[in-house]
């Protein structure tokens, strides 16, 4: 079945630590994106890419990093400098990028402060 | 600035209590509204989009409705299984993706 794959699940870190979260789709989808959800706030877009080799940043980059090497994925690593990483993160993909075609969500990554 | 507010916040009724939970916007240019539901650690799932006012979408108990300014979504006879949070989400001319908060929305037997 076609879908969006984040991992892991649930992932913890330390004072000072770079972490990756993963994203991987197998919808043929050309844009990808990262939001962050905190309890009581909408989604707040963190970066999106719209072609390979090709990312923008959003809202609320500062502190996150991505890449996009490959169509089918689109890693996020939390740096030491987002001095408030706890939250829910989601992955998503659309057809088009930022186009008014609806975007399709993996189930999250849940990232917490050791 | 764009936004998109969302109420109630939270809403309970009963099995088979018809409500409606309502999204407002003000964008600087809409191309298009969309409604997706929150299962509890999980993401998003897609149910509609709406691109003019006056547009209607339905499937199952669910009715999503659009004006100049606001958005409805309609539950018709719930069951306890459409307990979820639901977002709203717009699409506007300076091509960004704005969501609302979400109503979370608990379906009594």
């Amino acid at each position: 079945d076609g879908g969006i794959t984040q991992s892991p699940k649930y992932l913890f870190r330390k004072e000072g630590q770079n972490v990756t979260l993963s994203c991987e789709q197998n919808l043929n989808h050309d844009a990808m994106y990262w939001y962050r959800q905190d309890p009581g706030q909408g989604l707040r877009l963190i970066y999106y890419s719209q072609i390979v080799n090709d990312f923008q940043k959003g809202d609320i980059a500062e502190g996150y990093s991505v890449s996009r090497e490959k169509k089918e994925s689109f890693p996020l690593t939390v740096t030491s400098a987002q001095k408030n990483p706890t939250a829910f993160y989601l992955c998503a993909s659309s057809t088009r990028g930022l186009g008014n075609q609806p975007q399709h969500f993996g189930d999250g990554t849940r990232l917490s402060i050791l | 600035e764009d936004q998109v507010t969302q109420s109630p916040e939270a809403l309970r009724l009963q099995e088979g209590e018809s409500s409606s939970l309502n999204c407002s916007y003000t964008v600087s240019g809409l191309r298009g509204l969309f409604w997706y539901r929150q299962d509890p650690g999980k993401g998003p799932e897609f149910l509609f989009t709406l691109y003019s006012a006056g547009e209607e979408k339905e499937k199952e108990r669910l009715k999503a409705t659009l004006t100049k300014k606001e958005s409805f979504l309609h539950i018709t006879a719930p069951k306890p299984e459409d307990s979820a949070t639901y977002l709203c989400a717009v699409y506007n001319y300076g091509q960004n993706f704005v969501f609302g908060p979400g109503t979370r929305l608990s379906v009594l037997p």
